[in-house]
């Protein structure tokens, strides 16, 4: 085990609908990112927070946003979701170094 | 550029044979090479990384070969068992040197059948 854990792991919600994801990061990392993988693909990264603050972007739309908490961890937040927003959402921390743990992810189905 | 390719897309290998897994970069920046090991249901799993300054890393079953001057790198499972079923991707980042994580960049996976 990694000591990353999401919840919740597993969601349905209806397009259109907001939905928040959450990561507790392993102790003593003060880096989570967030990955979404769609069925049968490569996690694609959507972005990064170091102590509070973004860290980097990957080419996701601004209706995906994200927050770090002083505890380091962390929420994703998808607004308007589409069908294709369906996928497994994961989350990795860091302790800086370059190595990501990650947790056991979110798979979220818009119907 | 921030691409990563992977190939195969899928392998199967018989108990007790090598599985090899291969992938190709065109960023020169990136300075650090994971892969993970994904069961189905689970997130990525760290399995061995190297650093573009070794050529090879192994870690018990697994290896890491790594040409820096080809911009490519594979995995290496010997004596791979039923167990190793698996999916396999490789990735890359930068940063590694400075001490700050950066985004892995992907390749698009691997699934590995290991036959009994």
């Amino acid at each position: 085990e990694t000591g990353v854990t999401q919840s919740p792991t597993h969601l349905i919600k209806t397009r259109g609908q907001q939905v928040t994801l959450r990561c507790s990061s392993q102790s003593g990392h003060n880096t989570v990112s967030w990955y979404q993988q769609a069925l049968g693909q490569g996690p694609q990264f959507i972005f990064q927070y170091y102590r509070e603050e973004e860290n980097g972007r990957g080419n996701f739309p601004p209706r995906f946003s994200g927050l770090q908490f002083p505890n380091y961890s962390s929420e994703l937040n998808v607004n308007a979701l589409e069908l294709d927003d369906s996928a497994l959402y994961l989350c990795a921390s860091s302790p800086g170094r370059g190595k990501a743990f990650f947790g056991q992810g979110t798979r979220l189905t818009v119907v | 550029q921030q691409q990563v390719k992977q190939s195969p897309q899928s392998l199967i290998v018989q108990k007790g044979g090598i599985s090899i897994i291969n992938c190709a970069y065109e960023n020169t920046a990136f300075d650090y090479f994971p892969w993970y090991q994904q069961f189905p249901g689970k997130g990525p799993a760290l399995l061995i990384a190297i650093r573009p300054d070794v050529s090879e890393k192994k870690e018990g079953r697994f290896t890491i070969s790594f040409n820096k001057s080809a911009k490519q790198f594979s995995l290496h499972i010997m004596d791979s068992q039923p167990g190793d079923s698996a999916t396999y991707f490789c990735a890359a980042s930068t940063g590694f040197a400075s001490g700050s994580a950066r985004q892995l960049t992907f390749g698009s996976g691997t699934q590995l059948t290991v036959l009994p």
